[in-house]
């Protein structure tokens, strides 16, 4: 059975720093891992996913990287910003259909 | 270019009522997930389903729930003499089809409160 953990829980940074958001899995046996971010009381916006074939992939301001073997991705957001305040999710995908996602981490940036 | 949508947004129901949700995947996709999201918990599987078809519905209670997708009209998940431990956001995810190992777009869930 797969597991998804999240490290740290909640993350509070001033304004400017970089955020680094980790995430394990137990199982290396993946399809691909996605990145969400989930706002109160709101949906999933998905952020990055990357193949199991790949190290990492980049939108704007964040980097995603990706260690299959190890079990390990890690979600990079440079010169955080305010409205980068939510949880962040990682999930992974299996060898079947279903997402196993961590508990989240909840990221507060202050002005 | 619509996305996953999901109504009602927020469902109030007292304890045993039922409770139905629906949810209308992105154009073009043809595979919906059930996933719910219980109080300071992680987003855990329930079901997914194909038009007309139950895929794999292991994650879903045994008593009680059900979920439907007909080859027209929306995904129904539907609760039956809810209990207070139902509360929780369920969310709908829909995919294109089969073979498929892409992103999963998510809608913005139903917020479930029993009484």
């Amino acid at each position: 059975k797969q597991e998804v953990t999240q490290i740290p829980a909640a993350l509070s940074v001033p304004e400017g720093e970089n955020l680094v958001l980790n995430c394990s899995f137990t199982d290396s046996a993946i399809y691909n891992l996605q990145w969400f971010r989930q706002d109160p009381g709101k949906g999933l916006t998905s952020l990055l996913l990357i193949q199991s074939s790949q190290r990492e992939q980049t939108s704007g301001r964040l980097n995603a990287s990706l260690d299959k073997s190890s079990g390990r991705s890690t979600l990079y957001i440079a010169a955080s910003q305010p409205g980068d305040s939510a949880t962040y999710l990682c999930a992974v995908r299996t060898n079947d259909y279903k997402l196993s996602f961590g508990a989240g981490t909840t990221v507060t940036v202050r002005a | 270019n619509a996305g996953v949508m999901q109504n009602p947004r927020h469902l109030v129901r007292r304890r045993g009522q039922e409770a139905r949700l629906r949810c209308s995947p992105m154009k073009g996709h043809s595979h919906v997930y059930w996933y719910r999201q219980l109080p300071e918990e992680g987003l855990k599987f329930m079901v997914y389903l194909q038009k007309e078809n139950i895929i794999d519905e292991s994650g879903m209670p045994k008593e009680r729930f059900s979920a439907e997708f007909p080859k027209e009209g929306p995904s129904i998940l539907r609760i039956q003499q809810v209990v207070r431990g139902d509360s929780a956001a369920y969310f709908c995810a829909s995919s294109p089809g089969s073979g498929d190992i892409g992103e999963l777009f998510f809608g913005e869930g139903s917020r479930l409160t029993v009484l």
